[in-house]
């Protein structure tokens, strides 16, 4: 079945510090990748996505590429904020169209927190 | 702005008590999904529904329900709580994937549900 692996965290960072969160992924198909952002004390929210191999999915200063050939789709930021601090999510969806109902698989989380 | 709101931000029940948790969208969406998420665990799939009245297991569906008699709304049922259903619950919703429905797998999350079992 299809499965999503991150980086254990938490990962701790001074402000203005490079951030690479590790997200590599198992699946049958062409699944599409996201990463989502849970702020403290609320839901989930799409940071970005990428819905075929070496798309580049890009907000907020945030960056990952998909690549097939390292079944991989690891988030970049050049330098962080304070308000960046949060909880990260890898996921993945069944291959869209037919019955897949868009369901995701989600990795297990890394928590980020910087530093002023 | 897709809108996904849930009934309570905080419940404390007492074990064997029957739950319910709503959920509510309000951009038309086909699919609504249940997840729970735990640390070191990430979320869980529990339920997901794709239409009015249909509903399929996720990965973890023991000791839960689902009901979905309207569109807009997802109940989730603890039928019989107990300690080990203690977890942050979140709703999300979606478009519909199917041919010619035109949606795509974004899912958009409701602020959760933090749901404690004394």
């Amino acid at each position: 079945g299809n499965s999503v692996t991150q980086m254990e965290g938490p990962v701790t960072l001074s402000e203005e510090a490079f951030l690479t969160i590790n997200c590599t992924y198992t699946a049958t198909g062409y699944p599409s990748l996201f990463w989502y952002v849970q702020y403290p004390g609320e839901g989930l929210q799409l940071l970005l996505k990428a819905t075929k191999a070496d798309d580049k999915g890009s907000n907020k200063g945030f960056e990952a590429t998909y690549r097939k050939e390292t079944t991989s789709f690891h988030l970049e930021k050049g330098s962080v904020q304070v308000s960046d601090s949060a909880v990260y999510f890898c996921a993945l969806s069944e291959s869209a169209g037919g019955t897949s109902y868009g369901k995701l698989t989600f990795g297990q989380g890394t928590i980020l927190t910087v530093h002023p | 702005d897709v809108k996904v709101t849930q009934s309570s931000r905080y419940l404390v029940k007492r074990t064997g008590e029957k739950v319910f948790l709503e959920c509510v969208q309000d951009m038309d969406h086909e699919n609504m999904f249940w997840y729970r998420q735990d640390p070191g665990l990430g979320l869980r799939l529990i339920y997901f529904s794709y239409d009015v009245k249909m509903k399929e297991k996720g990965d973890i569906p023991e000791g839960y329900s689902v009901s979905r008699e309207k569109k807009e709304r997802f109940s989730l049922i603890l039928e019989s709580a107990s300690t080990n259903q203690t977890s942050m619950y979140l709703c999300a919703s979606s478009l519909s994937l199917l041919f010619g429905a035109g949606g795509t797998d974004t899912q958009y999350f409701g602020p959760g549900t933090r749901l404690t079992v004394l």
